[in-house]
C-alpha cells in the first residue's frame, strides 16, 4: 500500500514569489492534514480536511495560505506571497475517520530566501 | 485548544539504560494519545499509542502509561539501542469522528553506544 505522497520534497524560492504543495493521502482516508514544522518543534496543524470540507482551519494564515481538496482525495497548499518566515517543512497526513493513528508523507521542506 | 507539554527536550543515555519521555495535557476532553517517531530528515511515523480507557501498554521495549486524573501520560524505552536515536513526539487527541493530534515540542534521544 501506498503511504501518504507529497510533493516537491525540497522547494527554494525568493521572498514574494508563489509557491504550492500537493499530497496524495492515503486510498480510502477521509481526513487529511497540513501540518506546519519548524526546526526542533512539533507539528502544527495548519487546516484539516473532512472529505473536500476545510472543518478547521483556524491556524491557517489566510491572508497568504490558502489550500484545497478537490473531490476530496488530493490536496494543494498555497503560499502567496512567501514571506522569509515561511521557512520551514509542510507536513500532509491522513487518517481514516474514527481510527486516530495519522499517517504522514515524506514533507516538503521550503527555504524562503 | 489543547496544549500539550513534553519533557525533556533533550535525553542522553547509554545503549542498554531505559529512557522516559514525560507530557501533560490539558484537555481533559483528550481521548487519543499517541507517540510519533521521527529520524532525521524522515517522516513521523507512529511507535505506539493509548486511549483513555487503558492506563498502560507495552509492545516489546517500548510501553506508555496515561493517568488521566493528573493528565498526563509518558513513554518507557527499555534496554535502548543506537537505532533508538531519533526525535519523540507525544500528542493529545480528542476524536470521536475524526481525530485532531496536538503535539508537544519533541525529545531528542541520543543513544550512544
Amino acid at each position: 500500500e501506498a503511504g501518504v505522497v507529497q510533493s516537491p520534497r525540497y522547494k527554494i524560492i525568493e521572498k514574494k514569489q508563489p509557491v504550492a504543495f500537493w499530497c496524495n493521502p492515503i486510498s480510502g482516508h477521509n481526513t487529511l492534514y497540513w501540518y506546519l514544522q519548524n526546526l526542533g518543534q512539533g507539528p502544527e496543524l495548519l487546516i484539516r480536511y473532512e472529505n473536500e470540507e476545510a472543518v478547521d482551519d483556524s491556524q491557517l494564515p489566510k491572508d497568504r495560505f490558502s489550500a484545497e481538496r478537490l473531490k476530496g482525495v488530493d490536496s494543494t497548499l498555497k503560499i502567496q506571497p512567501a514571506e522569509l518566515g515561511d521557512s520551514a517543512v509542510y507536513l500532509c497526513a491522513s487518517s481514516q475517520t474514527g481510527v486516530g493513528e495519522a499517517f504522514f508523507g515524506q514533507g516538503t521542506r521550503l527555504t524562503v530566501v | 485548544g489543547e496544549n500539550v507539554e513534553q519533557h525533556p527536550s533533550t535525553l542522553s543515555v547509554q545503549e542498554g539504560d531505559s529512557a522516559v519521555i514525560k507530557c501533560t495535557y490539558s484537555d481533559s476532553a483528550s481521548n487519543y494519545f499517541p507517540w510519533y517517531k521521527q529520524e532525521l530528515g524522515k517522516r513521523p511515523q507512529l511507535i505506539i499509542d493509548i486511549r483513555s480507557n487503558v492506563g498502560e501498554k507495552k509492545d516489546q521495549r517500548i510501553a506508555v502509561t496515561l493517568n488521566k486524573t493528573a493528565k498526563h501520560f509518558s513513554l518507557h524505552i527499555t534496554e535502548t539501542q543506537p537505532e533508538d536515536s531519533a526525535v519523540y513526539f507525544c500528542a493529545a487527541s480528542i476524536g470521536g469522528g475524526s481525530y485532531i493530534p496536538t503535539f508537544g515540542r519533541g525529545t531528542s534521544l541520543i543513544v550512544h553506544p
